[in-house]
């Protein structure tokens, strides 16, 4: 039973343009996490968000908490060729799943 | 470095061979997990434990076996290789089960069964 849906699957755009990733259930979750994973290594955890409607930033990354918590965006603004790879989305407390994840391609 | 390191890298077995996925991690993590990820299927939990002596199934257990007899070590024992279990597996711990600061990776066994 996949209860993360992430949206795209797949994502290429050119250097400097903007992007906006989500993650979406019908079950509420306590708490979500946002990994990235490179080619050839693990993913790596980016953020958690905890509080509904929590908006949090990492540079150029902008992640949001929907207000029920069942939804979360990641946005990139003016995309690098650094920031591809696969964009996994992961439920905490009872419900550990990861999403299917978005596989973004960012062409120089 | 601190992490978590995960042997062999690659390797290629032939049907119905078995073989042993090792896991060491040196951050004292009481939760480790065995993950597999496969094509538009995501990551998805085969075993995990939460402390040594004490594991659990998860997901898709069938044809692997774990143990965990020290906090440091979890490997995953394919016992008959099949096909389907050709992926990519990664090793996962945390302080605990939920997460709450994250899990960390090793950087996988990309495992071909032939």
């Amino acid at each position: 039973t996949q209860l993360l849906e992430q949206s795209p699957q797949f994502l290429s755009i050119q250097e400097g343009e903007n992007l906006t990733v989500y993650c979406n259930s019908s079950s509420v979750f306590s708490s979500l996490q946002w990994y990235r994973q490179e080619p050839g290594e693990g993913p790596v955890l980016l953020v958690t968000v905890v509080t509904g409607g929590e908006v949090k930033k990492l540079k150029r990354l902008t992640f949001q908490f929907g207000d029920a918590r069942k939804d979360s965006s990641l946005h990139i603004t003016a995309a690098q060729p650094g920031d591809t790879g696969l964009y996994l989305c992961r439920t905490g407390a009872n419900n550990l799943f990861f999403g299917t994840g978005t596989r973004l391609t960012v062409i120089p | 470095n601190a992490g978590v390191t995960q042997t062999p890298k690659f390797q290629v077995l032939k049907t119905g061979q078995s073989m042993t996925l090792q896991c060491a991690q040196d951050m004292n993590h009481e939760y480790m997990s065995w993950y597999r990820q496969d094509p538009g299927m995501g990551l998805r939990l085969i075993h995990y434990s939460v402390g040594a002596g004490i594991t659990d199934q998860g997901e898709v257990p069938n044809g692997y076996n774990v143990s965990r007899s020290t906090t440091e070590d979890f490997p995953l024992r394919l016992l008959s290789a099949a096909p389907s279990q050709t992926s990519v597996y990664f090793c996962a711990s945390s302080s605990t089960r939920q997460g709450g600061g994250g899990y960390t990776f090793g950087s996988g066994t990309r495992l071909t069964v032939v």
